[in-house]
């Protein structure tokens, strides 16, 4: 199996700040992808952070809007810019070993 | 796009009877099911899954079933307890290795 670290777990920021969030996993993975998730609501796909490449975005997403870096087989970063209080959300960062999806704890944005 | 909606989006039973969620998707070159459990203020877990070359899969009080042919699966919860109460969500994978989350049950076990 594979162990997710997330960080920071929560944040408050200010509206038109950016926040960075880190994904380490304890093993090399083939594939990574960043979801949010509102209370209540299910997971969306924001993108697929390829590995030596741009990621590839969902439908409604952007890279200037939520930029993504993977410099290698065992970490991400997701930013969020510009924020604004509809930004508010948990975003989860998430990676598969075999067909198996492992999750991190989440990180919990709420912006003012 | 790909399509994935799960039925019901709430289910109240009583401690020892069974559940079952229905999950229907579009996209006929799926070939992995799988069922996550999320807890409240937890990550989402796997807790079975299924591939395309076999109808059904049992774990203990779990099993999954899978009728590709009308592109749906279930998940079965036999003998339910109060830590089964949770969201379940299925999350079929798309031809393209996409994973799509279904909206989610909402699964309540009264003692």
């Amino acid at each position: 199996s594979a162990v997710i670290s997330q960080k920071p777990s929560r944040d408050i920021c200010q509206r038109g700040t950016s926040l960075t969030i880190q994904c380490q996993v304890d093993s090399q993975v083939t594939m990574m992808f960043w979801y949010r998730q509102q209370p209540g609501q299910s997971l969306t796909l924001i993108a697929t952070a390829n590995q030596g490449s741009e990621a590839t975005y969902e439908s409604g997403f952007v890279i200037d809007k939520f930029p993504i870096s993977r410099p290698n087989l065992t970490f991400s970063t997701l930013t969020v810019s510009n924020m604004s209080p509809e930004d508010s959300s948990i975003y989860l960062c998430s990676a598969t070993q075999g067909a198996i999806q492992y999750f991190g704890a989440g990180t919990r944005l709420s912006v003012l | 796009g790909e399509n994935v909606e799960q039925h019901p989006s709430t289910l109240s039973v009583q401690e020892g009877d069974s559940a079952v969620i229905k999950c229907t998707y579009s996209d006929s070159a799926s070939n992995y099911f799988p069922w996550y459990k999320q807890e409240l203020g937890k990550r989402p877990q796997l807790i079975i899954d299924i591939r395309s070359n076999v109808g059904e899969k049992k774990d203990q009080r779990i099993a999954v079933t899978l009728n590709k042919t009308a592109k749906h699966f279930s998940l079965h919860i036999t003998e339910t307890q109060p830590e089964d109460s949770a969201v379940y969500f299925c999350a079929p994978k798309t031809s393209y290795d996409k994973v799509i989350f279904g909206p989610g049950t909402s699964l309540s076990v009264i003692p």
